[in-house]
């Protein structure tokens, strides 16, 4: 049972266009919600984050939005860069000590910007 | 600030070896993490330690260990190995206090051949 699903493994879009990258996710005890991006070779970059007690989360030209009655987050890029081609994962997280440095992580969307 | 440090970046393995991976944190962070990226499977978590205790594990075999020492850095052992655990292995650090976004290494690259 896939606990974080991005249920698009690519996303295409033109340079200066937005990009929005989705996830779902069923465990109701998730309450911290993050973005990772990751290039070909490295270690996935946290990228921005998102506690359960906000909606909206915005850093620069990232923006994330969570709602928890649809259990769906998502990842606006704007406006989308070339340099912003690669990995986007999607991880939750639980705040309770059993759970505690543990994140459950989604498959990823493959994003391109094409110049 | 120096980042996560993994070692080595590259490995090569016969079946039914043993291996052992290095991870340093951040300085000062005290919970260590450790994932398996295959591809199709994104990243499975395999364990997480804090102040060198085990404070959660995922669901992997007991074929894969870990320890973490007293400055934080932390060692991933992997025993009787097999094709399939051929992966890129990484390591992540945070304070450990919660609300924070990891901070990934770049990784192992772990072949079974």
């Amino acid at each position: 049972d896939q606990q974080v699903k991005q249920n698009s493994p690519s996303l295409s879009v033109q340079e200066g266009r937005i990009s929005i990258l989705n996830c779902d996710y069923t465990n109701s005890m998730f309450d911290y919600f993050l973005w990772y991006k990751k290039y070909p070779a490295e270690g996935p970059t946290f990228l921005i984050s998102i506690s359960s007690i906000k909606d909206k989360n915005e850093d620069g030209r990232f923006t994330v939005f969570l709602n928890k009655s649809a259990k769906h987050l998502s990842l606006h890029i704007v406006p989308s860069q070339p340099g912003d081609s690669a990995v986007y994962f999607c991880a939750a997280s639980a705040a309770d000590t059993t759970n505690a440095g543990k994140s459950t992580f989604g498959d990823g969307t493959t994003l391109t910007v094409k110049p | 600030k120096a980042g996560v440090t993994q070692t080595p970046r590259y490995l090569i393995k016969t079946r039914g070896q043993q291996v052992t991976l290095s991870c340093s944190p951040i300085s000062g962070h005290r919970s260590v993490s450790w994932y398996q990226q295959t591809p199709g499977q994104g990243l499975q978590f395999l364990f997480e330690y804090f102040s060198e205790t085990q404070r959660n594990k995922g669901n992997f075999p007991g074929r894969f260990s870990g320890r973490q020492f007293s400055n934080s850095r932390s060692e991933m052992n992997v025993s009787t190995l097999e094709l399939g655990d051929s992966a890129l292995y990484l390591c992540a650090s945070s304070p450990g206090t919660g609300g924070h976004g990891y901070t990934f290494g770049s990784g192992t690259r772990l072949t079974v051949v």
